[in-house]
């Protein structure tokens, strides 16, 4: 099973809410990520938790904030995001190991809107 | 510089036909892993097939095979008997060394249009 689950699948939110988007995996991978992604575009990296530990950031503004309550949940909270902030996220998992593959599977994404 | 390059914006193809995907890699590091992702007009990136730098036989998966030149440094995806379903955006990817939890870099992108 290589399932990595996301929600909400699609939200829309002013620039004044605060609202949250959560990973979901029951893989025991150790590794969890979270990447933003413009239309036509490569993924791009914002944050990498290891062992429930912050070890990438990626310069992202602090309206976003990462958030790892247990090896299983990946959560991203957003505030006072701006209409450049829409667009697909995404999360990825992987089981952490130190040689060879380390495949990042994914999870279907948050389409996010910012009005 | 350019770590992942996919120089094919777009391809189009007739079903049951094979196509090759182009990408061509970067890096100085001896150990590195190449990785190639389907992403279909819904979103989810779907790992397809892993390369190591060390492995000696080109990966397969299926209908997948990975065309694995180390000394041109290229990945270059081949898809046998193309499928409607293989409509999409493939991405190719490169993970740099052998430490955990390191992050993928990623090419533009080939979108793939298969008729009928």
């Amino acid at each position: 099973d290589t399932e990595v689950t996301q929600t909400p699948k699609h939200l829309v939110m002013g620039m004044t809410n605060k609202k949250s988007l959560k990973c979901e995996q029951h893989m025991g991978h150790r590794a969890m990520y979270w990447y933003k992604q413009k239309a036509k575009k490569p993924p791009e990296l914002m944050f990498v938790y290891s062992y429930e530990k912050l070890s990438i950031n990626e310069s992202v503004p602090s309206r976003f904030s990462p958030e790892c309550p247990n090896s299983s949940l990946l959560n991203l909270h957003l505030h006072a995001l701006q209409p450049e902030d829409s667009a697909l996220y995404l999360c990825a998992s992987s089981q952490e190991s130190q040689g060879g593959a380390d495949t990042q599977y994914f999870g279907p994404g948050t389409r996010l809107t910012v009005l | 510089a350019q770590k992942i390059t996919q120089t094919q914006p777009g391809m189009f193809v007739q079903e049951k036909e094979a196509v090759t995907l182009d990408c061509t890699y970067d890096t100085s590091d001896p150990s590195y892993g190449l990785f190639w992702y389907k992403q279909p007009s819904s979103g989810e990136m779907i790992f397809l097939i892993y390369q190591g730098s060390y492995d000696q036989q080109n990966a397969t998966e299926g209908r997948y095979s990975l065309n694995f030149q180390k000394a041109r440094k290229s990945a270059n995806l081949v898809i046998s008997a193309s499928q409607l379903g293989d409509s999409a955006m493939y991405f190719c990817a490169m993970r740099e060394g052998w430490q955990a939890g390191t992050a993928l870099i990623f090419g533009k992108g080939t979108t793939l249009s298969v008729s009928s």
